[in-house]
Formats: structure tokens, C-alpha cells, sequence
């Protein structure tokens, strides 16, 4: 069965920290995957997407890692601030016109003072 | 800017009743999804479509239905609403990826705001 598990569950950290939220992954066979961050009562919004031929991929303060032959994925968020504070879900696309989507339960990242 | 805008942000149903919830995108998408979320579960497709009139049945379709009459609108329908559906609902749309490298990329979904039904 296809599964994304996402590591920690919830993350707390000082403002202006740096933090990194994992991702693992048993998509096969894998076309893509996406990071999507979702504010509290939110849709979620994309941040990143890399396919299988990419290795890293950045948005802003925002970077993503992609080890396609170990199945694993990192979020790399840089210099956090309080608008950070969202959950991060990590998404893997099998091929097929991007609708077969598995999704992570995501990492809850709380930023404070 | 893609918008996808969902009918009600809150709804609050009684058990039986049936519940309609609209979703509409404006950029002219040929595919729009519907999902369920629920604590520790992550996002659950139910339904999506490719066309006008066209439905596949996701993940989790039990006790739901689904309607495109028109490409910018796709409702979902729970027939009889129970407390076992209540639940946060996210639509979603994107472009529809026929050649090669569009498959390869696949195309971004674009998630409207939700709707947060309570059934009691």
C-alpha cells in the first residue's frame, strides 16, 4: 500500500530558528513529489513540487530535498518567523495526469517569540 | 491568480438532512477533486472529475455523489447526511496533462478555502 509518513508530528521552535521536517515515502512507481503548507481553517498551498530527475528545489526561505533512491524528502525552512507556524504535508504523485495523489498527515510547526 | 472558492466556510447539518457543497474555479480547469480531512488521516480523495459530466469514483466514495453540469462547478451531494461525515471537505482543480512532460510535471492542484460541516 502506498503510505507517506511525515516526522515529528509537531515541531515547536523560536523565532528566527532554523527547522527541517522529514518525509518517507512508499509511492511506487513515483512521479512527484510536493510540499503544501496549510494554515489553520485553510486550503493548503503549494510551496514545492520536484520530480524524480530533481534533488533540491527552493521557494524563498523554503528548500526541499529529494533522495529518489532512498524514498525520502526534507523541508528545510530558513531564518522561521510567527506566518511559519502552519502544517507541512508532504505529498507523492504516482504517473498518470497528477490525480493519484498520496498525502502525508503532515507536520504541525508552531513558531514563537 | 487560480481561485477555487468553496459555497460555505462553516455548516452545521442535522442527521438525514442532504447536503450540497458547491465549488467553483475560475482558470479554466478540466479537473476538479473533492477530499475529506480528518485528524491523523491526512487528505482522503472521495470523487474527482475530468470533464463535464464525467466522474471517477476516489478513494473513499461511500455515502457521497457528485455533479459537474458545468466545468467551472463541481458539487458534492451527501444524500443523508450522518455524524460519521462530519468532517473538514477541501476542493480542489487543476489543468488536465495529456502530453508527456505535462504527465511528468503533473499539474498542481489548487485548493479552495474548505468547508467545515458538522453533522449533528
Amino acid at each position: 500500500k502506498n503510505q507517506v509518513e511525515q516526522s515529528p508530528q509537531s515541531l515547536i521552535i523560536l523565532e528566527g530558528k532554523n527547522c527541517t521536517l522529514q518525509c518517507n515515502y512508499t509511492v511506487s512507481p513515483f512521479s512527484n513529489l510536493r510540499w503544501y503548507k496549510q494554515d489553520t481553517g485553510r486550503g493548503p498551498v503549494s510551496l514545492t513540487i520536484m520530480t524524480f530527475s530533481e534533488n533540491t528545489k527552493s521557494n524563498g526561505r523554503y528548500t526541499a530535498t529529494l533522495d529518489a533512491d532512498t524514498k525520502q524528502s526534507s523541508l528545510h525552512i530558513t531564518a522561521s518567523q510567527l506566518s511559519d507556524s502552519a502544517s507541512y504535508i508532504c505529498v507523492v504523485s504516482a504517473p498518470g495526469g497528477g490525480n493519484k495523489l498520496t498525502f502525508g498527515t503532515g507536520t504541525q510547526l508552531k513558531v514563537e517569540l | 491568480d487560480v481561485k477555487v472558492t468553496q459555497s460555505s466556510r462553516y455548516l452545521v447539518k442535522r442527521t438525514g438532512e442532504k447536503v450540497f457543497l458547491e465549488c467553483v474555479q475560475d482558470m479554466d480547469h478540466e479537473n476538479m477533486f473533492w477530499y475529506r480531512q480528518d485528524p491523523g488521516l491526512g487528505l482522503r480523495l472521495i470523487y474527482f472529475s475530468y470533464d463535464v459530466k464525467m466522474k471517477e469514483k476516489g478513494d473513499i466514495p461511500e455515502g457521497y455523489s457528485v455533479s459537474r453540469e458545468k466545468k467551472e462547478r463541481f458539487s458534492l451531494i451527501l444524500e443523508s447526511a450522518s455524524t460519521n461525515q462530519t468532517s473538514m471537505y477541501l476542493c480542489a482543480s487543476s489543468l488536465h496533462a495529456s502530453d508527456r512532460v505535462s504527465i511528468l510535471r503533473n499539474y498542481e492542484q489548487y485548493f479552495g478555502p474548505g468547508t467545515r460541516l458538522t453533522v449533528t
